[in-house]
C-alpha cells in the first residue's frame, strides 16, 4: 500500500514569506502529526490532528499551523519565516493515536 | 519529564558486532517505546516497537530490552552489516497522546 506522502520535497523561501506544506497520510490512518527535525534541535513534535481536530500540540510558536480534511490529509502553514525554520518537516499518520507511526520522506524548507 | 535521554551520540561496530543504544527516561506515563531508523534524505522508519508490560522484545537481527523499574530501554542490533548504517532515535508516547518525544539520535557505523 501507498505510504505517507509529503510535497514538496523542496521548497526555498525568502524571510517573511509564508509556506504551506502537504501530507497525505496511508488509507486509513486518521491520526496526522508533524515534526520539525535541524540538527541541533533534533525531531521535535509540532501538533497532531486526529478527526479534523487537533488534539495536541507542541511548544512552537503560533506561526506554525496546521489543518487537516474530511480525507485525513493535513497541511501545515509557517508564516512570516524565519531563517531559524529551515529544517526537515516530517509528517507521519498512524490509524490510531497510540502506535504504529509511519513517517513520510518530509519537506526539507530553506528559508533564505 | 518530558525528555528521553539516548546515548551514546555515535556508534562505530566492526561488521559482524553487536551494536547497542540506549535510553531512559523519565514521565511514568509513557506506554509505547518505539525505536526508528533514518537513512540520508529519507524518514525515519519504524523498525522495532515495545510496550512496558514486556521485558523484551526480538524481530529478525533487533532485538528491544525494556527496564520499567529503571525506566531504561535498548535497542540492539545483532550480527550488524553495513547497510546498518544509519541514524537510530528511540522515542516515547503516553496513551492518546498522538505525541513521540524523540531521543537525540545515535549515528551508527559499521565497518565492513
Amino acid at each position: 500500500k501507498a505510504g505517507v506522502t509529503q510535497t514538496p520535497r523542496y521548497l526555498i523561501k525568502t524571510r517573511g514569506q509564508q509556506v504551506t506544506l502537504s501530507c497525505s497520510p496511508i488509507s486509513g490512518h486518521r491520526s496526522v502529526s508533524w515534526y520539525q527535525q535541524t540538527p541541533g534541535q533534533g525531531l521535535q513534535f509540532l501538533f497532531e490532528y486526529f478527526s479534523e481536530t487537533q488534539r495536541n500540540k507542541g511548544n512552537f510558536p503560533g506561526r506554525f499551523s496546521g489543518r487537516q480534511f474530511s480525507n485525513s490529509r493535513s497541511e501545515m502553514n509557517v508564516s512570516t519565516l524565519e531563517l531559524g525554520d529551515s529544517a526537515l518537516y516530517l509528517c507521519a499518520s498512524s490509524r490510531d493515536r497510540n502506535y504504529g507511526y509511519t513517517f513520510g520522506s518530509g519537506t526539507r524548507l530553506t528559508v533564505v | 519529564q518530558q525528555q528521553v535521554k539516548q546515548s551514546p551520540q555515535s556508534l562505530i561496530v566492526q561488521k559482524g558486532g553487536i551494536s547497542i543504544i540506549n535510553c531512559a527516561y523519565e514521565n511514568t506515563a509513557f506506554d509505547y517505546f518505539p525505536w526508528y531508523q533514518q537513512f540520508p534524505g529519507k524518514g525515519p522508519a519504524l523498525l522495532i516497537a515495545i510496550r512496558p508490560d514486556v521485558s523484551e522484545k526480538k524481530e529478525g537481527r533487533f532485538t528491544i530490552s525494556f527496564n520499567k523499574s529503571a525506566k531504561q530501554f535498548s535497542l540492539h542490533i545483532m550480527d550488524s552489516q553495513p547497510g546498518d548504517s544509519a541514524t537510530y532515535f528511540c522515542a516515547a508516547s503516553g496513551r492518546n497522546t498522538g505525541k513521540l518525544i524523540f531521543g537525540q539520535g545515535t549515528t551508527l557505523q559499521v565497518k565492513p
